[in-house]
């Protein structure tokens, strides 16, 4: 089916490992983003791309990487691990960046 | 003050209800997102609109650009209907979504 890819569903990780969560869609679409959700702060943007080869910061980049080599896939590594790192991560795609958006399905991820 | 801001933020019904959440913004936009999100799963697209009013089933978007005003209504809620609603904006001055916080939305039987 098509969509988006997330992985791993959940992680728990050591503070100062590092990790790459992996995000990929089948719907060749241009834009990709991600997201950490923490409550009582909604959605906020971690980094964006707007193509292969071009990638942006968003609100909140501080402590994550990102690449963006093909179409397919934007994976977002964490570089050491800290607890305020711990969140729920959502992967996003969208045709342009002012099309509907389709969603993975999340990574829970725990720092401890 | 946050760029979009919903209301309420909490919101329990009776089953068969009719339902409205609010979602004001302060930015230029060039589209807004109605988004579902289930407890402990992901987030589902329920609307995009950049002008009046959408329909889909018993769910319902409408848009006042020159008031910055979205509303989703929902006829006859059903339990199925519990979720949070989160509404996005798609500011024109670039392709990044800026959120809401979130309405967490409770249907009793």
């Amino acid at each position: 089916n098509a969509g988006v890819t997330q992985t791993p569903k959940f992680q728990v990780l050591k503070t100062g490992q590092s990790m790459t969560l992996q995000c990929a869609q089948d719907m060749n679409h241009e834009y990709m983003s991600w997201y950490r959700q923490d409550p009582g702060m909604g959605l906020r943007l971690i980094h964006y791309s707007v193509g292969a080869g071009i990638t942006d910061q968003g609100e909140v980049p501080n402590g994550y990487n990102v690449s963006r080599s093909t179409t397919e896939d934007f994976p977002l590594r964490l570089l050491s691990a800290a607890p305020s790192q711990t969140s729920v991560y959502f992967c996003a795609s969208s045709y342009s960046g002012w099309a509907g958006y389709t969603f993975g399905s999340g990574t829970r991820l725990t720092v401890v | 003050k946050n760029e979009v801001e919903q209301s309420p933020q909490n919101l329990t019904a009776q089953e068969g209800e009719f339902i409205t959440i609010n979602c004001s913004y302060s930015v230029g936009i060039s589209a807004l997102h109605w988004l579902q999100q289930h407890p402990g799963g992901g987030i589902v697209s329920l609307f995009m609109l950049s002008s009046g009013k959408k329909k889909h089933g018993r769910l319902i978007a409408t848009i006042n650009i020159q008031e910055k005003h979205s509303s989703l209504h929902i006829t006859a809620s059903h339990p199925r209907d519990s979720a949070v609603y989160i509404c996005a904006v798609t500011e024109t001055s670039g392709s990044r979504l800026t959120f809401g916080e979130g309405t967490q939305l409770t249907v009793n039987p």
